[in-house]
C-alpha cells in the first residue's frame, strides 16, 4: 500500500538553528498538509499546499515557517529560526483529488534545545 | 467555523469491559467527512475510520463500533471487549468539503488506558 513517507524519525537541533522537515507524499496525490503534534497535545493544523502554493494556512504558521515543493516529488517544512516551542511531532499528509481520504506519514520528532 | 470537542480526557478500564468514546463535532456545512485516529505510544496516527455526512449507517469492525448522529452531531467510538493493546490516545476528526483545502482538524484526544 502507498505510503508518505517522512525523514527524518527523529530530529534534534539548538535553539535558532534552521530544520527542515521531508515528507515524500503518495504520487499520485495533489494535496499536502503539515500538521503539529506539541506532546500530550492535540495534533494542529499548519498548512495545506495544491499546484504549487499555500492554499490555507492556521495562525501558527508564521514567517519562520515556510513549505516547498523543490521537485515532482518532496515536499519540505523549513522552521528557519528554531524556538523551544517548536518541539513537537510534525506530520505530513497528502490526499487524492477529491479524495477525503488523507494518508499520513508516522512523523518527525523534533527537538529544540 | 469547524470544531471537534472529545470531552473526555483520559479513561481507564480493565479489561474486557466496553468503553465508548465521545465525539461531538461542529460545522455549518452540509458535506463533510469524520475521522478516528488511534495514536500508540510510537506516535503514529493509525487510521480506523471514515464517515461522510450523507452516510448515517453505523459501522460495526470487529470490536469496533461507531455511531454517527447528525440530530446531535456527535460521532461516537465504542471499543467491546477491550484488550490491553487498545491502549492508546484516540482522535477524532473533521474535514469539511466546501474548498479545495479540506483541511482535517482534530480533536484534543481521549487517552484511554485498559488495565489487565
Amino acid at each position: 500500500e502507498p505510503e508518505v513517507t517522512q525523514t527524518p524519525s527523529h530530529q534534534v537541533t539548538q535553539m535558532g538553528q534552521e530544520v527542515i522537515l521531508r515528507c515524500v507524499p503518495i504520487s499520485n496525490h495533489l494535496y499536502f498538509y503539515w500538521y503539529r503534534q506539541i506532546l500530550g497535545q492535540k495534533v494542529e493544523f499548519l498548512v495545506s499546499f495544491y499546484n504549487n502554493e499555500i492554499s490555507e494556512k492556521s495562525e501558527i504558521f508564521d514567517d519562520q515557517f515556510s513549505v516547498e515543493r523543490p521537485d515532482g516529488s518532496n515536499f519540505t517544512l523549513k522552521i528557519r529560526s528554531t524556538k523551544l516551542e517548536d518541539s513537537a511531532m510534525y506530520f505530513c499528509a497528502s490526499r487524492h483529488r477529491g479524495g477525503a481520504g488523507y494518508t499520513f506519514g508516522s512523523g518527525t520528532r523534533l527537538t529544540v534545545v | 467555523a469547524q470544531k471537534v470537542t472529545q470531552a473526555q480526557t483520559e479513561i481507564s478500564v480493565v479489561e474486557k469491559e466496553d468503553v465508548t468514546l465521545d465525539c461531538v463535532y461542529e460545522t455549518r456545512d452540509t458535506t463533510y467527512y469524520l475521522f478516528w485516529y488511534k495514536q500508540p505510544p510510537s506516535g503514529e496516527l493509525v487510521f480506523l475510520i471514515r464517515r461522510n455526512s450523507f452516510d448515517e449507517q453505523n459501522e460495526i469492525s470487529g470490536r469496533y463500533s461507531w455511531n454517527f448522529q447528525k440530530s446531535t452531531s456527535s460521532f461516537n467510538f465504542t471499543i467491546t471487549a477491550s484488550q490491553v493493546v487498545d491502549s492508546a490516545v484516540y482522535f477524532c476528526a473533521l474535514s469539511v468539503l466546501g474548498n479545495n483545502n479540506n483541511d482535517m482538524r482534530f480533536g484534543a484526544g481521549t487517552r484511554l488506558t485498559v488495565k489487565p
